[in-house]
């Protein structure tokens, strides 16, 4: 079935430090993928997609590229900000689940000044 | 902007109780889904919604039910809370099929 595998965390960074979250998808035909963030205390919130393979999605200086030859969707950020601080989700939309989402288990950012 | 709420932040209860979770969006959106959120595993879908008295079973629905008698409202029911339903729960909602879900804050139960 469809699924999906992020990188673990936590991710421990210095403000302006260079940010890669990896992902990788298993599935069948074209899903479409997903970055979701969420903040302390707070829901998720949709940070950037992307439908179709080398489509990129951006977002608040945030960027990932759909890599179907690699089956990757990496999250990537040139200068992180501590209220970047935030567990990052990499979702895909597909499988037996309709317009539900498949998520990773989530990979915890913390920046520090 | 698209607004899901949900009724409770926080919510104690004891086990063998049944406990309703309340999910409210009003942008009137078709679908709704309740997702359950665990340390290490991610966000898990329960059931899902795609239209009043319409439901669909997720990964784990073992323990649960929902209603959807309104199409703002989508309630989850856990008819005998056990302490294995200790988490955070996620309720959100969307339209069509390509459309990003908007999600709720989400609210922290503790089964004792």
């Amino acid at each position: 079935g469809n699924s999906v595998t992020q990188m673990e965390g936590p991710v421990t960074l210095s403000e302006e430090a260079f940010l890669t979250i990896n992902c990788t998808y298993t599935a069948t035909g074209y899903p479409s993928l997903f970055w979701y963030v969420q903040y302390p205390g707070e829901g998720l919130q949709l940070l950037l997609k992307a439908t179709k393979a080398d489509d990129k999605g951006s977002n608040k200086g945030f960027e990932a590229t759909y890599r179907k030859e690699t089956t990757s969707f990496h999250l990537e950020k040139g200068s992180v900000q501590v209220s970047d601080s935030a567990v990052y989700f990499c979702a895909l939309r597909g499988g037996q689940a309709g317009t539900a989402l498949i998520f990773g288990k989530g990979t915890t950012l913390s920046v520090s000044s | 902007d698209v607004k899901v709420t949900q009724s409770s932040r926080y919510l104690v209860k004891r086990t063998g109780e049944k406990v309703f979770l309340e999910c409210v969006q009003d942008m009137d959106h078709e679908n709704m889904f309740w997702y359950r959120q665990d340390p290490g595993l991610g966000l898990r879908l329960i059931y899902f919604s795609y239209d009043v008295k319409m439901k669909e079973k997720g990964d784990i629905p073992e323990g649960y039910s929902v209603s959807r008698e309104k199409k703002e409202r989508f309630s989850l029911i856990l008819e005998s809370a056990s302490t294995n339903q200790t988490s955070m729960y996620l309720c959100a909602s969307n339209e069509g099929t390509y459309n990003e879900q908007f999600f709720g804050p989400g609210t922290r139960l503790t089964v004792l």
